[in-house]
């Protein structure tokens, strides 16, 4: 079965130090892989997405994403993390059968200052 | 949460009562989605629409009913068969292509009294 899972429900981090978000898939082709950072209230917006190519990617408010297919895994991270940076983040896979995204159950990250 | 207008923001009913979400999108988008989030849950696909006069159920359709009449709109009703209503619930358009992502509105609360 298709699926994406994101293992931690809060990641804690202090401002200034580097941050991971961690987010794991199985899909049966090739994935599609992406994520979603929400705010408070707020409907989710987009950071960046793999579809094909370099395996690190960059996005949006300074994040990149790492794909690597031998873990199937397409961890978040930023090099030094802001207090503004606090919010739910998704990750998401393309449903092969239908197209759509299947979404992870979501990880809080906290930046302490 | 550009280009897509989700009204009301909150909307509360009464059991028994039909209520209709507006979503509206000024993108030119062909696809638009309509999600459930519940707390601690990843979103949940309600329906989907990739052309006008055509959407097709999504994993909870159950209790739900959609119209795409415009290609700017996609209006969701919440039935009274739907068991439990109260969630956030997100609107989102695409372009076509199956790497393309999602654009989401701000969303709309809906709590049943």
């Amino acid at each position: 079965a298709q699926s994406v899972a994101q293992p931690e429900d809060q990641v804690n981090v202090a401002e200034g130090n580097p941050l991971t978000v961690k987010c794991t898939y199985s899909v049966s082709g090739n994935p599609y892989l992406f994520w979603y950072v929400q705010y408070p209230n707020r409907g989710l917006q987009f950071l960046l997405k793999y579809i094909t190519g370099d395996n690190l990617v960059k996005g949006s408010y300074g994040f990149e994403a790492e794909f690597n297919k031998s873990q199937t895994s397409f961890h978040l991270k930023k090099p030094s993390a802001l207090v503004s940076d606090s919010a739910l983040y998704f990750c998401a896979v393309r449903d092969d059968s239908n197209y759509q995204l299947i979404w992870g159950a979501g990880t809080k990250l906290i930046i302490k200052p | 949460d550009g280009g897509i207008t989700q009204s009301p923001k909150y909307l509360f009913r009464k059991e028994g009562q039909n209520v209709t979400l507006s979503c509206e999108q000024n993108l030119n988008h062909d696809a638009m989605y309509w999600y459930r989030q519940d707390p601690g849950q990843g979103l949940r696909l309600i329906y989907y629409s990739q052309i006008v006069n055509d959407f097709q159920k999504g994993d909870i359709a159950e209790g739900y009913s959609v119209s795409r009449e415009k290609k700017e709109s996609f209006p969701l009703t919440v039935t009274s068969a739907q068991k439990n209503p109260t969630a956030f619930y997100l609107c989102a358009s695409s372009n076509p292509g199956t790497g393309s992502e999602q654009f989401f509105g701000p969303g709309t609360r809906l709590t049943v009294l």
